[in-house]
């Protein structure tokens, strides 16, 4: 069964960079066939999707955020990162990631999220 | 970019009753594309639905999905106490995700 579960700091303080990791459980990153992304979720409100990478380093962003942002994929440690520069407090959300399938039709699997507060 | 749009925002059901959420896609989409999403106060989303039809493991049978052209739907049949919450309709391909802005299924 495939878990992914998301980690980092829970506070940044605005202008600094928000810095995330995925790691994937139950299925190797070594091959191709998944997308593996970033979601975000403002409190109250609906599901932002932020970017993904591929198993050949292809990135794709949303236009949004894309200067601001970073994607990047371990398969030795079997973990995508994710780093957003220049926070404010527009930034505060839960950040989720998730894998999909890519090629082939198949499930999500999505981690439990983790609430990023951007203070000082 | 695919804009996804779901009527109606609130839905307004007694248990026991049936519920049918609506998602329109702004152009025509492949269904092997698309998902739906139950979230709960507090929890992550959680996958009900992939590819239009599919449903996911451990998913009841009274989660039924069904597309046509640009339009997606999510049946729901006999409502549970624990099946009022806001649903969400997805779209996926390889260089974005996007979401349906949600429908809140509350209690009559």
């Amino acid at each position: 069964q495939v878990q992914v579960q998301e980690s980092g700091p829970r506070l940044v303080r605005p202008s600094e960079t928000l810095s995330l990791t995925c790691s994937v459980s139950g299925g190797s990153m070594n091959i191709g066939g998944y997308s593996y992304n970033w979601i975000r979720q403002h409190p109250g409100k609906g599901l932002e999707w932020i970017a993904n990478i591929y198993f050949n380093g292809n990135t794709y962003y949303n236009p949004s955020l894309k200067s601001r942002l970073s994607i990047s994929l371990d398969t030795s440690k079997n973990q995508f990162s994710l780093k957003l520069t220049s926070v404010t407090a527009a930034d505060t959300a839960i950040y989720y990631c998730a894998r999909y399938y890519d090629t082939l039709p198949g499930p999500s699997y999505w981690g439990r999220g983790t609430l990023v507060t951007v203070s000082s | 970019e695919i804009v996804l749009t779901q009527s109606p925002a609130t839905l307004s059901l007694s248990p026991g009753e049936s519920a049918t959420l609506s998602c329109r896609a702004s152009q025509s989409v492949t269904s092997s594309s698309l998902a739906w999403f139950q979230q709960k106060p507090g929890q992550a989303p959680r996958l009900l639905i992939y590819a239009a039809f599919s449903r996911a493991s451990g998913i009841p049978k009274r989660f039924s999905g069904s597309a046509s052209g640009t339009d997606l739907t999510l049946t729901i049949s006999r409502l549970e106490l624990e099946d009022f919450a806001v649903y969400y309709c997805q779209h996926y391909d390889s260089s974005q995700i996007t979401f349906g802005q949600g429908t809140r299924v509350d209690i009559k």
